[in-house]
């Protein structure tokens, strides 16, 4: 078990640039979550996986906003246009489904975005 | 909609004080309530959980109580150490067990 990873740890670009983070969950973990976290907040919700199918995104997701899970392995989080305002830490999580009451969701370490 | 208050930081404490951070929840149903901590340069760790009503989590000497008529779920600690300092956030669980979180309160403890 090496964790949830993500990549890249850093990402600095210019207003109007499209990036793409990538999140790698604990193998076996069916279930990813993307979530973002601004300097002095808790990380709000941004998408779900169950396996391939994306099951709910927030309404902070905007259109400009894209996420995959291709055979429901690593997933990709995709912006584009990006804008100021997109500057924040961006969360992966994963869990697995155990049917119990709730699942322990184990955080990677986060991609950090500015947008200059 | 559901939410979590917590209380403001920063937390101030010296070496063995007892520590108390207070979290307050609004849900629709009965969610699972968490202590999520994260360490200085690290991602955030879970610390303890609790899923049902009366019922304690515990975790490295730290403990919460889910409170059901008080919709509360208050983080305590007997004897902190200078370890401990880290952001603390709160959270329950909601639809697909996406998590919902506090701002944080950040707990400082010197020697």
């Amino acid at each position: 078990d090496t964790g949830v990873s993500q990549n890249p740890r850093h990402k600095i670009t210019k207003r109007g640039q499209n990036v793409t983070f990538r999140c790698d969950p604990i193998s076996e973990h069916n279930r990813l979550y993307w979530y973002r976290q601004t300097l002095g907040q808790g990380p709000e919700f941004l998408t779900y996986f169950q396996n391939e199918a994306q099951l709910e995104k927030s309404r902070l997701l905007s259109d400009r906003f894209s996420a995959e899970r291709p055979k429901g392995s690593f997933s990709t989080l995709e912006i584009q246009r990006t804008e100021q305002g997109d500057s924040a830490m961006y969360l992966c999580a994963s869990s697995l489904a155990s049917g119990g009451p709730t699942d322990t969701q184990y955080f990677g370490p986060g991609t950090r975005l500015t947008v200059l | 909609g559901n939410s979590v208050t917590q209380m403001e930081g920063p937390v101030t404490l010296s070496e063995e004080a007892f520590l108390t951070i207070n979290c307050t929840y609004t849900a629709t149903g009965y969610p699972s309530l968490f202590w999520y901590v994260q360490y200085p340069g690290e991602g955030l760790q879970l610390l303890l959980k609790a899923t049902k009503a009366d019922d304690k989590g515990s975790n490295k000497g730290f403990e919460a109580t889910y409170r059901k008529e008080t919709t509360s779920f208050h983080l305590e600690k007997g004897s902190v150490q200078v370890s401990d300092s880290a952001v603390y956030f709160c959270a329950l669980s909601g639809g697909y067990n996406k998590l919902i979180f506090g701002a944080g309160t950040r707990l400082a403890v010197h020697p």
